[in-house]
């Protein structure tokens, strides 16, 4: 069954490093997202992206965050100067169409030291 | 925002037990998912169900969009269905978020 894939599983990066997370979405699907997770908290939305410009961001998603496809396959998330409280799991999800199943990725664990 | 409440918090049950997970939301919406999230993390995606009802083996979902409120149905239920369970829903007539209750953690025990 086709999935979405993530990369790298676990990152340690020092505050103020800039970080590029990286996603392989399922390969016809349209529609990608960016969600987190805190340790122990619920599930929080990033970013949603479709035809090559984000079409919703939330309050989180600062100027601090940035996501690009840089190709036919990859959708990364780069986030330019960590903080400490950008430590969480990060979730890379797609959909074929809006308003249908997402799929996630198996996430990438920051932490920010 | 909508908000998204699951019930209850907490679960424990002896394996082949049935159970039902309860998910409330403020507003009308377009598209209702639930998850589950293993020991290892993972997002499992188990059901897109903005209405009506659905069934996957052990597993059966209701969403009642009329009376915003969805169900869960885990049945005869496996150690390995322990995990975290999720409601998510995206709002009627708003862009793509998935909006994600607190979800309801549940450990099954031989």
């Amino acid at each position: 069954e086709p999935e979405v894939t993530q990369t790298p599983s676990h990152q340690v990066t020092q505050m103020g490093q800039e970080v590029i997370l990286r996603c392989v979405p399922i390969s016809n699907h349209l529609y990608f997202y960016w969600y987190r997770q805190i340790l122990g908290q619920k599930v929080e939305f990033l970013v949603s992206f479709y035809n090559n410009e984000i079409s919703e961001k939330s309050e989180i998603f600062d100027d601090q965050f940035s996501v690009e496809r840089p190709d036919g396959s990859n959708f990364t998330l780069k986030i330019r100067s960590t903080k400490l409280e950008d430590s969480a799991m990060y979730f890379c999800a797609s959909s074929v169409r809006a308003r249908s199943r997402a799929f996630f990725g198996q996430g990438t664990r920051l932490t920010v030291v | 925002g909508i908000q998204v409440e699951q019930s209850p918090p907490d679960l424990i049950l002896q394996e082949g037990a049935n159970s039902t997970l309860r998910c409330n939301f403020s507003d009308s919406v377009n598209n209702l998912q639930w998850f589950h999230q293993n020991p290892w993390g993972q997002l499992i995606n188990l059901f897109y169900i903005p209405s009506g009802t659905k069934q996957n083996g052990r597993l059966s979902a209701t969403t009642v969009a009329t009376e915003r409120y969805s169900l869960l149905y885990i049945s005869s239920s496996q150690t390995t269905d322990s995990g975290v369970y999720f409601c998510a829903v995206e709002r009627s007539n708003s862009g793509y978020a998935l909006n994600f209750g607190k979800g309801t953690s549940l450990l099954v025990t031989p």
